[in-house]
């Protein structure tokens, strides 16, 4: 069972806004991720980083930007939230670097008005 | 280039049947790990497996059955006796050896009917 949670679960915020979605694990994992995807639909790679100072971004492109000061959070902002954001956003970690298995939070579900 | 597919977008059965999800991948990388999730409604994606390419031995656990064949670049998974519990998005997942970066297929929603 994968120690890895976020907040918050659910976020419904007007367009303008500056947001930041929580995730921490407790697991001492190097390596940590974040997803967006629409629901049922596939997951995008925005963000991760292999370490503290480590950011990289991912395939998708994101108006998101992340940091990670802390081996065990990496909160992802929104400067300025617009509906286009809209989506179920899931972060994820794993062991380190190499071919290890992602274990995954509940997801924030934000919706954008 | 690394690609994972998955054909079935939607699979619907009814309870106590068998079902197989079909994942067929492309990569150039001779080493590399496979992966099934398990997505429910509530959204969590639950971790079910990791294979690597050097072991093509077929796995079973409980009700849930992975088969491994590189010689067709697929790795299906199939529930037995499918329970209503069983109703998620599925998806495949690969990653190269060298990195962690894992790239998902679209995902199979099964619905298991009482």
């Amino acid at each position: 069972e994968a120690d890895i949670y976020q907040t918050p679960r659910y976020l419904v915020i007007g367009t303008g806004k500056k947001i930041t979605l929580e995730c921490s694990q407790t697991m001492g994992h190097d390596k940590m991720y974040w997803y967006q995807q629409d629901p049922g639909m596939e997951l995008h790679l925005i963000h991760y980083s292999y370490g503290v100072n480590s950011t990289e971004k991912g395939d998708l492109s994101s108006e998101s930007t992340v940091s990670r000061i802390r081996t065990e959070h990496f909160p992802l902002t929104l400067e300025s939230a617009r509906p286009s954001h809209t989506s179920q956003y899931l972060c994820a970690s794993s062991r380190n670097k190499y071919q290890e298995t992602q274990y995954f939070g509940p997801g924030t579900r934000l919706l954008v008005l | 280039a690394q690609k994972v597919t998955q054909a079935q977008t939607e699979i619907s059965v009814v309870e106590k049947e068998d079902v197989t999800l079909d994942c067929v991948y492309e990569t150039r990388d001779t080493t590399y790990y496979l992966f099934w999730y398990k997505q429910p409604p509530s959204g969590e994606l639950v971790f079910l497996i990791r294979r690597n390419s050097f072991d093509e031995q077929n796995e079973i656990s409980g009700r849930y059955s992975w088969n491994f064949q590189k010689s067709t670049s697929s790795f299906n998974f199939t529930i037995t006796a499918s329970q209503v519990v069983d109703s998620a998005v599925y998806f495949c997942a690969l990653s190269p050896y060298n990195n962690n970066d894992m790239r998902f297929g679209a995902g199979t929603r099964l619905t298991v009917k009482p």
